[in-house]
């Protein structure tokens, strides 16, 4: 079983709808959080943490859910900017920062 | 100013040859790492220093070999290149403490012919 594991992409949606993407992480130590964002040739980089609680950042709502070993990313009223690959990114406990990504979601959103 | 930066950003070179990466982050973080993206697009760690000493060494060949000079850079040499190690290599730095996100820099597109 993969580490990180996503779901398989790639989604394409019209402007303006829902979109909700899922994660499972197999140490149940671990102990942080993320979601990333990854354009076409380009760097990594941070969208949000994800909290115990759940929290939202704009469009975007991300959920926690430790027993099932479970992360979402919902984004609401996509826009064509939002296109790009979403990485669910855990961090183990004792891992000395070490961070492991999943492959990644590729959303493409559409006029 | 780059928080991150990375040089070379492309890397066109022999198979055999010796290259270096170099990394520099100005944003006072303690831990940097360097990160592998293969053609398959999974980011897999390579090695993290914090404080100039490293704390964690995945399963690497020995043909690659880190070095921090400083904790606000760390460098990646690679001996006797070989066609598998074409990928992107990205630079990361973050802050000491569980829960530090990872800044990265823009990557580094290593080819070998």
């Amino acid at each position: 079983r993969k580490e990180v594991e996503q779901d398989p992409g790639p989604f394409n949606v019209p402007e303006g709808a829902t979109v909700a993407f899922n994660c499972t992480y197999s140490n149940s130590a671990s102990q942080s959080f993320f979601w990333y964002r990854q354009d076409c040739r380009k760097e990594p980089k941070l969208l949000m943490s994800v909290y115990s609680s759940g929290n939202e950042d704009g469009r975007f709502t991300a959920q926690l859910n430790r027993a099932s070993q479970y992360i979402s990313l919902l984004i609401r009223d996509s826009k064509l900017s939002d296109s790009a690959t979403y990485l669910c990114v855990v961090n183990g406990s004792n891992q000395g920062g070490k961070l492991i990504f999943g492959q990644g979601t590729e959303l493409s959103v559409k006029p | 100013d780059t928080a991150v930066s990375q040089t070379p950003k492309y890397l066109v070179t022999q198979m055999g040859n010796d290259k270096s990466i170099k990394c520099e982050q100005n944003l006072g973080h303690d831990t940097m790492y360097w990160y592998k993206q293969d053609s398959k697009k999974f980011l897999k760690i390579m090695f993290s220093y914090n404080n100039k000493e490293l704390i964690i060494n995945e399963t690497v060949p020995n043909r690659f070999s880190p070095k921090s000079p400083d904790k606000a850079h760390l460098n990646l040499h690679i001996n006797s290149l070989e066609l598998g190690d074409s990928a992107v290599y990205f630079c990361a730095s973050s802050g000491t403490g569980l829960g530090q996100p990872q800044h990265f820099g823009d990557g580094t597109r290593l080819s070998i012919l």
